[in-house]
Order: C-alpha cells, then sequence, then structure tokens
C-alpha cells in the first residue's frame, strides 16, 4: 500500500533553514508528481509546491516562491522541501502528498512539525 | 483569507443528510472539473473522498457525494455518522497565476 513518511521537521529561528523529507514506498515513485501542503496550527490546508514526475518543473505558491525549494531523488524513492529565511508564519504542520494527474492528492503523509521560533 | 469559501461549520443528527458547499471563481472551480473533498480527523493527516466534482475513490462509503453547479461546488453526506464528525476541505485546480491548487477553510462537521 502507499506510504509516505516525512521526517526533517523541527524548532528553527527566524531566518534559518531547515530541510524536509518525504520517503515515499508502494507505488512506482519515478511516475508521479507530489506536492507539499502544509496547515498552520488550528487553521486549513495551503498548498506549497508540486514537483513534476521526473522533476522537470516545479510549481510554488507566493507565500514561498524565492524561499522554498522543492526537489525529488527518483532513486531513493524520496522528496524533499529546503526552507531557507524561515518566517514566523511558516509554521505549521507540513505533509507530502502524492499527485494525480495534476488533479488531487490522493494520498497523504502523516506530517511532520515545523516551528519557527526564537 | 483563503481561496475557495466554505461554512465554517455544519452539524446534523445521526442519520441525517448535510451538504457543504464550496465557492469558488470560473478561474478554479467553475472552470475546472477537478473538485476534490479531504476529511480530516483531528490530528490526523487528510483523506480523499471525493475527485473530479463527484468520483469516490475504492473504499470510501457510498453515503458521501459530490456535486457541482456553476462556481459552487457540493459535499453531501447522507446517513449521517458519528465518525462522520471532522474537518472538511474542498480543493480546485486553478488558473490563478498565483497558484496552481487552491484549498477552502475548511468545514467543521458536528454530529449531534
Amino acid at each position: 500500500q502507499v506510504q509516505l513518511v516525512e521526517s526533517g521537521g523541527g524548532v528553527v529561528q527566524p531566518g534559518g533553514s531547515l530541510r524536509l523529507s518525504c520517503a515515499a514506498s508502494g507505488f512506482t515513485f519515478s511516475s508521479y508528481g507530489m506536492h507539499w501542503v502544509r496547515q498552520a496550527p488550528g487553521k486549513g490546508l495551503e498548498w506549497v509546491a508540486f514537483i513534476r514526475y521526473d522533476g522537470s518543473n516545479k510549481y510554488y505558491a507566493d507565500s514561498v516562491k524565492g524561499r522554498f525549494t522543492i526537489s525529488r531523488d527518483n532513486s531513493k524513492n524520496t522528496l524533499y522541501l529546503q526552507m531557507n529565511s524561515l518566517r514566523a508564519e511558516d509554521t505549521a504542520v507540513y505533509y507530502c502528498a502524492k499527485d494525480a494527474r495534476m488533479d488531487y492528492f490522493d494520498y497523504w503523509g502523516q506530517g511532520t512539525l515545523v516551528t519557527v521560533s526564537s | 483569507q483563503s481561496a475557495l469559501t466554505q461554512p465554517a461549520s455544519v452539524s446534523g443528527s445521526p442519520g441525517q443528510s448535510i451538504t457543504i458547499s464550496c465557492t469558488g471563481t470560473s478561474s478554479d472551480v467553475g472552470g475546472y472539473n477537478y473538485v476534490s473533498w479531504y476529511q480530516q480527523h483531528p490530528g490526523k493527516a487528510p483523506k480523499l473522498m471525493i475527485y473530479d466534482v463527484s468520483n469516490r475513490p475504492s473504499g470510501v462509503s457510498n453515503r458521501f457525494s459530490g456535486s457541482k453547479s456553476g462556481n459552487t461546488a457540493s459535499l453531501t453526506i447522507s446517513g449521517l455518522q458519528a465518525e462522520d464528525e471532522a474537518d472538511y476541505y474542498c480543493s480546485s485546480y486553478t488558473s490563478s497565476s498565483t497558484l496552481n491548487w487552491v484549498f477552502g477553510g475548511g468545514t467543521k462537521l458536528t454530529v449531534l
């Protein structure tokens, strides 16, 4: 069955950096696009970034453009999110989600919490 | 402020039916049949319930159904059960220049 396991979250100071990972299994990772979606404490879902199956195209929400970088290693079945210049408003649970035809998110990981605080 | 508008809360008694609306624009909900719905229990990851407006993934109860009219999509849950109590989010692909996928603000369903 499809499994997505995020890691790398933690507490970081404003202006700092963090790299999240998402280990995928149970499907052919190299054939599917992948997303990062976040949820601030007590708030709704916010799409963050998307990468095509082969890494050829990447898309970002305006709120993270220029600060976050999505990438993938298909040989390791792993998705990444490099987060730089972190702000308090980036505090959230970050979920990786498998893409379905650039249409919907059919499987989600359990999430990893990122807290930006001094 | 979310791109798609949902009611903050809805409620119903066991066995009843409820409907959650999701209003967008011609650039998202009204422009594509790419509306999906997600259920999220407290502390858990979202779960896909409906995709492409009205399709149910394998394993999702047929008590859940979706529809769309113009710029408004709807999720209907019939025969409410206690385990349906959760947050529900709609989502749509969008042709907006600033976003590619948008979510609604979420609706808290309370089963009385």
